[in-house]
C-alpha cells in the first residue's frame, strides 16, 4: 500500500551544495510531477512527466533538473542549491491527464533547508 | 493577480457548524476543477472533483458557476477531524493543475 514515496523527507543543504530528491510510485502510473510548497503560495509545478524517458518543465523549474529512467521513479536534482530553493517538495502521479480524471497522488513531502 | 484566488482564513468554527470556502479563478479556458485537503505537514489529498452540476459526498457539497468563474465548498455539522487546509485546484490546459494557497479551517469543540 505504498503509493508514492519521496526520499528524504528531510535535508539540510549549504548554499552550492548538489543533491537528488527520489520519487517512486508503485501504482503504474504513467504521469508524475514535482511541485514546491511556499508559506502563503500553492502548490508549483517545477517539472513533469507524461511517460518514461520524456520530462517536460513546469511553472518554476529554473534551478532545478529531472530524469524518468524508469517508469515509477522520478528523480529531482538541484545542482548548485540557493537559498530561495529551501521549501517543502511534493512528489505527484496520476493514471490519466483526462479532464476530470486528473487525479493526482500525492508523496509525504521532502523538507529541504538551504543554508 | 493569482490564477486561483482564495480566502487565507483561518476559519474558526464550532463543533456542528456550517462553513463556506470560496475561490475565483481566472483562466476562463479552465475545464476541471477539484477540491484537495492538507493536513498540517502532510501531504495534498483529493477531497472531491467539482462538477457542473454542483456534487455532494456526505457533508461535503461542491458548487461550480462557471459564468462567476467561482467554485465553492460548503461542510456541514463540521466536526474536529476537519481542520485542515482545504485547496481549490484548477485544471489548466490537458495535464497542469492550479493550485490556490488554501484557506485554513479549525474546528473547535
Amino acid at each position: 500500500n505504498a503509493g508514492v514515496t519521496q526520499t528524504p523527507k528531510f535535508r539540510v543543504l549549504k548554499t552550492g551544495q548538489s543533491m537528488t530528491l527520489l520519487c517512486a510510485q508503485d501504482m503504474n502510473h504513467e504521469y508524475m510531477y514535482w511541485y514546491r510548497q511556499d508559506p502563503g503560495m500553492g502548490l508549483r509545478l517545477i517539472h513533469y512527466s507524461v511517460g518514461e524517458g520524456t520530462t517536460a518543465k513546469g511553472e518554476v523549474p529554473d534551478g532545478y533538473n529531472v530524469s524518468r529512467l524508469k517508469k515509477q521513479n522520478f528523480l529531482l536534482g538541484l545542482e548548485s542549491a540557493a537559498p530561495s530553493q529551501t521549501s517543502v517538495y511534493f512528489c505527484a502521479s496520476s493514471y490519466s491527464m483526462d479532464r476530470e480524471k486528473n487525479i493526482q497522488y500525492f508523496g509525504a513531502g521532502t523538507r529541504l533547508s538551504v543554508l | 493577480r493569482k490564477e486561483v484566488e482564495q480566502d487565507p482564513g483561518p476559519f474558526n468554527v464550532p463543533e456542528g457548524a456550517t462553513v463556506a470556502f470560496n475561490c475565483t479563478y481566472s483562466n476562463s479556458a479552465s475545464q476541471s476543477f477539484f477540491w484537495y485537503r492538507q493536513d498540517c505537514r502532510k501531504e495534498p489529498k483529493l477531497l472531491m472533483s467539482v462538477y457542473s452540476s454542483g456534487n455532494e459526498d456526505g457533508r461535503f457539497t461542491a458548487q461550480l458557476n462557471r459564468a462567476s468563474q467561482y467554485i465553492s465548498l460548503l461542510i456541514r455539522d463540521s466536526k474536529l477531524s476537519d481542520s485542515a487546509t482545504y485547496l481549490c485546484v484548477v485544471l489548466r490546459g490537458y495535464n497542469k493543475l492550479i493550485f490556490g494557497a488554501g484557506t485554513r479551517l479549525a474546528v473547535h469543540p
